[in-house]
């Protein structure tokens, strides 16, 4: 089954504990992405990947580090949190870039930074 | 100005009704617009998507693309209680970078 696998699903961790979430798929898509969405401000991309050691700043990238040493992972890096990072927190990937390609999002990863 | 705006909702219909829903976005220069459905607690998923102008019509969903006035909308027509969900407009403006709107939530009155 062609899917975006996050974990965890649900994490709450105190400030300045360093934290991974991972994302996996299994598509051999070339294109993954981090996405927050906070109440009334809907999603806003922290990093972007378009391949295998290529990555970009999205919107909101502070506080947040990401790397993709392969093609199917691309985990988020929290090292320091605080607690204006709790939010819902979803990985995406798709082929090739964003131009006439949708996005297959993960089931997303509910932080709560104390 | 937001780079993707939709309408402020809650937007509430009656069975069977057709339900509205309006996004603007900035950058003149987007190629291709998305509509994601988000239901409570859910990862958002794609309904619609369209690259030119005019009507793309799907099962009882029509998006609608106008580009000389960066506005796409999205009608859902005989609007069942499933249909209640968030909706997520989405525009890729440059090709890696999608922006979404805020969300308009719909409910579907039995």
């Amino acid at each position: 089954e062609a899917q975006v696998t996050q974990n965890p699903r649900y994490l709450i961790t105190v400030t300045g504990k360093k934290l991974t979430v991972t994302c996996s798929q299994n598509m051999n898509h070339e294109y993954m992405s981090w996405y927050r969405q906070d109440p009334g401000l809907g999603l806003r991309q922290i990093y972007y990947s378009m391949n295998v050691e290529v990555t970009d700043k999205g919107d909101v990238p502070e506080g947040y580090k990401v790397s993709r040493k392969e093609k199917r992972n691309f985990p988020l890096i929290l090292e320091s949190p605080s607690p204006n990072q709790t939010s819902l927190y979803f990985c995406a990937s798709s082929k090739g870039s964003l131009n006439n390609q949708p996005q297959h999002f993960g089931d997303g990863t509910r932080l709560s930074i104390l | 100005q937001k780079e993707v705006e939709q309408n402020s909702g809650p937007l509430s219909v009656p069975e069977g009704a057709i339900a509205s829903l309006n996004c603007t976005y900035s950058d003149r220069g987007s190629q291709s617009f998305f509509w994601y459905r988000q239901y409570s607690g859910k990862s958002p998923e794609l309904i619609m998507s369209i690259y030119s102008n005019g009507d793309k019509e799907d099962g009882r969903f029509t998006a609608q693309l106008n580009k000389a006035s960066q506005y796409v909308s999205l009608l859902i027509r005989d609007s069942q209680p499933s249909d209640s969900a968030t909706y997520l407009c989405a525009v890729n403006a440059r090709d890696y970078k999608l922006s979404f709107g805020a969300g308009t939530t719909v409910t579907v009155r039995a």
